[in-house]
């Protein structure tokens, strides 16, 4: 099973938007509509913030919104606020009950 | 509200057996139809799905380290647990327990804040 690939980093200023993106192989975002997002602070668990590619959960603030475009999912942070430095994992469903996450992504503010 | 806490020993030596424990509180393990997982996050690598088990069992593992796994769960304490064989320096990380959703389907909406296990000597 392959990680998911992310890139390293992304940076943005303060009100801007930015998007991570994630991709994989085509049987795991070919068949399964199943990616979940993750914010994660320093010394923190993750928390999720994206689920079935582009829902959201109750807690979660409205400038963070997901997408998916062939064997790519993406995370797209509008409004780029402080609180929004951290690193960012997407997960998918690979099939066989299991899962596989990416790489992750570390989010900066200029 | 649903919390999960990891327990277990901070330190393993090589070739030995890494035993973790995760303990529910504010619901039932046996309630809601969820799965409960481990995902671990191994330094300057990211988070990695190693495998989650139903309240009655029927556990599926990562092919990655399907051998050396085993998560079993036990309704009686609502806990369930996490045992990897025969381990190196490379499963130094930071252990989570986690729910996997089942209105968020397919996601881990609630997550133990984490235990650090060092493999070392």
């Amino acid at each position: 099973q392959s990680a998911l690939t992310q890139p390293a980093s992304v940076s943005g200023s303060p009100g801007q938007s930015i998007t991570i993106s994630c991709s994989g192989p085509s049987y795991y975002f070919g068949n399964y509509d199943l990616v979940s997002w993750y914010q994660q602070h320093p010394g923190k668990a993750p928390q999720l913030i994206i689920y079935e590619v582009n829902k959201r959960p109750s807690w979660v603030a409205y400038r963070f919104s997901g997408s998916k475009s062939g064997y790519t999912a993406s995370l797209t942070i509008s409004g780029l606020q402080a609180e929004d430095e951290a690193d960012y994992y997407c997960c998918s469903y690979a099939g066989s009950s299991t899962y596989v996450f990416g790489s992750g992504t570390r989010v900066t503010l200029l | 509200q649903v919390q999960l806490q990891e327990s277990g020993p901070g330190l393993v030596k090589p070739s030995q057996t890494l035993s973790l424990t995760c303990s529910v509180s504010g619901g039932s393990i046996s309630s809601g139809g969820h799965y409960w997982s481990w995902i671990r996050h191994q330094p300057g690598r990211g988070l990695e799905w190693i495998g989650y088990t139903f309240y009655s069992g029927s556990p599926n593992y990562s092919p990655s380290l399907r051998g050396r796994t085993t998560i079993s769960p036990d309704p009686s304490k609502n806990q369930f647990s996490l045992s990897l064989t025969s381990v190196t320096a490379a499963d130094t990380a930071v252990y989570y327990c986690a729910r996997r959703g089942v209105i968020l389907r397919d996601a881990f909406d609630i997550w133990g804040q984490g235990i650090m296990v060092v493999v070392s000597s």
